[in-house]
């Protein structure tokens, strides 16, 4: 079974197009999140939601929108996209305990490979 | 905020030699330190975690760090590499729930 999917796993598109990501896990986990891994690999943080609840929200252009319909889904919709918008996009999950100690590992979904033509 | 720094870009090594990738972390009242593996075209797998107690943390496939606060390194080693051992490594911490990452050390193991 898998744990954190994504689809889709590749996403060809022209710029100005808008698309979406879906990330679905199946853990029970709380807390979903998007990262980001550019060309040289590196990865950030763009949100984070807790049962539904936006509640991290980095830097990110507002041409990102990340939706959750329940706690075992998070999407990802971009507005107008542009050639910097290529990259990798992972989905996680984890479990946070009602403390709000955020210590537990995140599990990640294989990624949706995204280039903007 | 924390940082997270791995000192190596890419470590080169020959099959069945040990193998030590570096990562110092920004200093922090608390912290919970992680070691992500990602084979090519895959997402990130958890190798091992830090969250408090034996500063030696053992892993899968073989993997063991060492949580050392003085020097605020977490250092991933392995006795012996093997050919599938071949993949990018990130090292990471836990600030607030979102995992800041390192830049990432690809680890090559030629036979």
């Amino acid at each position: 079974d898998t744990a954190v999917s994504q689809t889709p796993k590749y996403l060809v598109t022209q710029m100005g197009n808008d698309k979406s990501i879906k990330c679905e896990q199946n853990l029970g986990h709380d807390t979903m999140y998007w990262y980001k891994q550019d060309s040289k690999k590196f990865l950030k943080i763009m949100f984070s939601y807790n049962n539904k609840e936006l509640i991290i929200n980095e830097t990110v252009p507002n041409r990102f929108s990340p939706k959750s319909p329940d706690k075992a889904h998070l999407n990802l919709h971009i507005n107008s996209l542009e050639l910097g918008d290529s990259a990798v996009y992972f989905c996680a999950s984890s479990q946070v305990r009602a403390s709000g100690i955020y210590a537990y590992e995140q599990y990640f979904g294989p990624g949706t490979r995204l280039t903007v033509t | 905020a924390q940082s997270v720094t791995q000192l190596d870009s890419q470590v080169p090594v020959f099959e069945e030699a040990p193998v030590e990738l570096r990562c110092n972390y920004s200093s922090s009242v608390s912290v919970y330190l992680f070691w992500y593996v990602q084979y090519p075209n895959q997402g990130l797998q958890l190798l091992l975690k830090y969250l408090s107690g034996s500063t030696l943390v053992k892993g899968i496939n073989g993997f063991e760090a060492e949580f050392n606060k003085s020097q605020t390194s977490f250092h991933l080693r392995k006795p012996s590499v093997h050919i599938s051992d071949t993949a990018e490594y990130f090292c990471a911490v836990n600030q607030g729930g979102k995992l800041i990452f390192g830049q990432g050390t690809e680890l090559s193991v030629k036979p």
